[in-house]
């Protein structure tokens, strides 16, 4: 497809995992993102993923990268009400200079 | 706080006028790049500018101009608004041209009415 794809929607208990998936459209992709915004904020950087490694964490955050299906995850351990946000998955095209594709983003929600 | 600042914090203003958004980039940062975040498109890349010239254009309505200043700046200058032009638009930094960290501003609310 043309776009980087997200679920909207996502809805977690606390205490759980959340696993938000991402779905990306050039193979050649070089870096790889995932911001959270909260409500009526700017987007914060969570963390990045260069497209020669499979997986990097950090703390709570754990990124999966699948180069073969173009796909991308986000695994927050022990999602706390704090974590209730929009996280967005963006690409950085491995073709000139060029700037970060964004996803529609995905909306966390974590009940009490 | 991401060392990215944006100048002012909401705006309102009418249909048909002119407006200026302000960025300064994190310290050390060369590029700046400008989004617009909007209900129905999500966020668009609009412009980026690298150590004062313009390096990639996006989908940026020629209303629409922006430029870099030698202190490192920026200003997005939007103009003969329209309605549709209500949006979140940021401005995001980063040291170089080949990706790694990207950090963004909090945003300048924009409402045309």
């Amino acid at each position: 497809g043309e776009d980087v794809e997200q679920s909207l929607f996502l809805s977690v208990r606390e205490g759980d995992s959340s696993v938000i998936n991402c779905t990306y459209t050039d193979s050649s992709s070089t870096y790889l993102y995932w911001y959270k915004q909260e409500p009526g904020a700017g987007l914060q950087l969570l963390t990045y993923i260069f497209s020669n490694m499979d997986m990097k964490q950090d703390q709570r955050l754990t990124v999966l990268l699948n180069k073969k299906d173009k796909h991308l995850s986000l695994r927050i351990a022990d999602t706390q009400t704090g974590d209730s946000a929009i996280y967005f998955c963006a690409e950085r095209k491995n073709s000139g200079n060029t700037p970060l594709v964004f996803g529609k983003g995905t909306r966390l929600s974590v009940i009490a | 706080d991401s060392g990215v600042t944006q100048t002012p914090k909401h705006l309102i203003t009418a249909t048909g006028q002119r407006v200026t958004l302000r960025c300064s980039p994190r310290s050390g940062d060369l590029s700046v790049y400008w989004y617009q975040q909007s209900l129905d498109q999500g966020l668009q890349f609009l412009i980026q500018y690298y150590n004062g010239e313009e390096r990639a254009k996006g989908n940026i309505l020629e209303r629409f101009s922006a430029q870099q200043f030698p202190d490192l700046h920026s200003e997005l200058n939007l103009s003969s608004l329209e309605l549709g032009d209500s949006a979140l638009y940021f401005c995001a930094s980063s040291e170089g041209l080949a990706g790694g960290k990207w950090f963004f501003g909090p945003g300048t609310r924009l409402t045309v009415l």
